[in-house]
C-alpha cells in the first residue's frame, strides 16, 4: 500500500523565521512528488518534483527531492502571516495504462504569528 | 480561480435524503477525480474518471454514486448517507496521467 508521511503535523513560527517541512514516501513505480498549499478550501499547486537533487524555487519557497532516501523537503524563508496554511505532499505513481492515482499525506499545518 | 467549479459549496442533508454534488471544468482536461477530506485525515481518493470511463473506485460505499456524462462534468450522487460522511468533498481535474491536479473549492457536506 502506498504511504506518504508528513512531518511535523503542525508548526507555529514567528514572521521572518525559516521553516522546513518534510515528506517521506513509500510507493511502487514512483513518478513524481507534488506539493500543495491549502488555505481555506481548494489546494493550490506549488511544485512538482521528478528528479533527485534538483531544487525547484518560487520566491521564498523551494523544494528538493531525494529519490534514494525517499523524501522531499519544502523550505519557506522569511515567513509571512500569509504563509499560514496546510501544506500537502502527494505522490504520483505510474503503472501504465490509465492509472491516474495520487496519494496524499495528512498535511502540515503551519501557523505564522506576527 | 482554478477553472474547476463545484456546486453547491455547502450542503446539509438528512440521512434519508438524496442529493448530488456537481463539478465542472473547462480546462480541456480528460481526467477528473473525487476526493474526500475529513478532519485530521489525508485526502482520500474516491473515484477517478479518464475520458468518461471510471478507472478507480477506492472501495467507496455504494451510497456514493459517481456519474461522468462527459469529460467536463462530474457528479457525485448521495443517498442514505451517515453522519460520518460529513466532510469536504473536493473535485479535481488533470490533463492526463502526469502533471498537477487542479482542485475546485469543495462542497462542505453535513449529514444530520
Amino acid at each position: 500500500e502506498d504511504k506518504v508521511v508528513q512531518s511535523p503535523l503542525s508548526l507555529v513560527v514567528h514572521e521572518g523565521d525559516t521553516v522546513t517541512l518534510n515528506c517521506s514516501y513509500e510507493v511502487t513505480n514512483f513518478r513524481s512528488l507534488l506539493w500543495y498549499k491549502q488555505e481555506k478550501k481548494a489546494p493550490t499547486f506549488l511544485f512538482m518534483l521528478t528528479s533527485s537533487g534538483i531544487e525547484k524555487k518560487s520566491g521564498r519557497l523551494s523544494s528538493i527531492l531525494d529519490k534514494k532516501e525517499l523524501f522531499s523537503i519544502l523550505n519557506i524563508t522569511a515567513t509571512q502571516t500569509g504563509d499560514s496554511a496546510v501544506y500537502l505532499c502527494a505522490v504520483d505513481r505510474g503503472s501504465g495504462g490509465s492509472n491516474y492515482k495520487l496519494t496524499f499525506g495528512k498535511g502540515t499545518l503551519l501557523t505564522v504569528n506576527p | 480561480e482554478t477553472g474547476v467549479t463545484q456546486t453547491p459549496r455547502h450542503l446539509v442533508m438528512g440521512m434519508t435524503n438524496k442529493k448530488s454534488l456537481k463539478c465542472e471544468q473547462h480546462l480541456g482536461h480528460n481526467a477528473m477525480y473525487w476526493y474526500k477530506q475529513s478532519a485530521k485525515k489525508p485526502l482520500e481518493l474516491m473515484f477517478v474518471y479518464n475520458f468518461k470511463e471510471q478507472t478507480e473506485n477506492n472501495s467507496v460505499p455504494s451510497r456514493f454514486s459517481p456519474e461522468c456524462p462527459n469529460s467536463s462534468h462530474l457528479f457525485l450522487h448521495l443517498h442514505t448517507l451517515q453522519p460520518e460522511d460529513s466532510a469536504l468533498y473536493l473535485c479535481a481535474s488533470r490533463i492526463g496521467a502526469t502533471g498537477e491536479l487542479f482542485f475546485g473549492e469543495g462542497s462542505r457536506l453535513t449529514v444530520l
